[in-house]
């Protein structure tokens, strides 16, 4: 079956420090891995995509993430955390199916609290 | 460019009624979903729309929810009649061709409580 995991509930960092959001998928093909954010009270917000290529990607607010096709991988980070970076973040994988529709699945969702 | 509009924000309703959630796309996007998002977890997809036409609907509880969008435009969805367990926010999304590589844009939401 077509997962996405993401196996920390709650990531702690203080201020100023590195982040981690960890996310593994396990779906056939070729997928296209997703990171969004939800600040309390409000919609998802899109970060960052990966699609093909270089396999570290760069997104808004100072976010990237690394895409391990080995390890099938695409862990979120970000090299100076701030406290407004608290927020839920999630995970998405879009695996195709046959018939050539493309479906989204969610992870979980990872609370970061970054600390002054 | 205006965002995903869902209505209404909130809904507090009793077991047994009936419910129903608007949703207008951002223009120009052909695909929109509906999910479901139950405190503590992540969204799950209820249904995904491509222009008018059903995608994928493998999650929906087709008993008691209905989904269309007539004109390819906005979209509803229907609770008829509510359980406990549907309590959750429904979450409705809409993305840019090509589908499969776009991210989605989302809306507010509408906060469903079932008493």
């Amino acid at each position: 079956a077509q997962s996405v995991a993401q196996p920390e509930d709650q990531v702690n960092v203080a201020e100023g420090n590195p982040l981690t959001v960890k996310c593994t998928y396990s779906v056939s093909g070729n997928p296209y891995l997703f990171w969004y954010v939800q600040y309390p009270n409000r919609g998802l917000q899109f970060l960052l995509k990966y699609i093909t290529g270089d396999n570290l990607v760069k997104g808004s607010y100072g976010f990237e993430a690394e895409f391990n096709k080995s390890q099938t991988s695409f862990h979120l980070k970000k090299p100076s955390a701030l406290v407004s970076d608290s927020a839920l973040y999630f995970c998405a994988v879009k695996y195709g199916r046959s018939g050539g529709s493309y479906i989204p699945t969610f992870g979980r969702g990872t609370s970061l609290i970054v600390h002054p | 460019e205006a965002g995903v509009a869902q209505s209404p924000r909130y809904k507090i309703i009793e077991k047994r009624q009936s419910v129903a959630f608007w949703c207008n796309p951002i223009s120009g996007h052909a695909t929109l979903y509906w999910y479901q998002q139950i405190l503590g977890q992540g969204p799950k997809l209820l249904i995904q729309f491509q222009n008018n036409g059903v995608v994928d609907d493998s999650q929906l509880p087709k008993d008691r929810f209905s989904a269309e969008r007539l004109k390819g435009v906005d979209s509803t969805l229907k609770i008829q009649p509510a359980k406990l367990e549907d309590s959750a926010v429904y979450l409705c999304a809409s993305s840019p061709p090509p589908n499969r590589a776009s991210e989605a844009f989302f809306g507010q939401g509408t906060r469903l409580t079932v008493v």
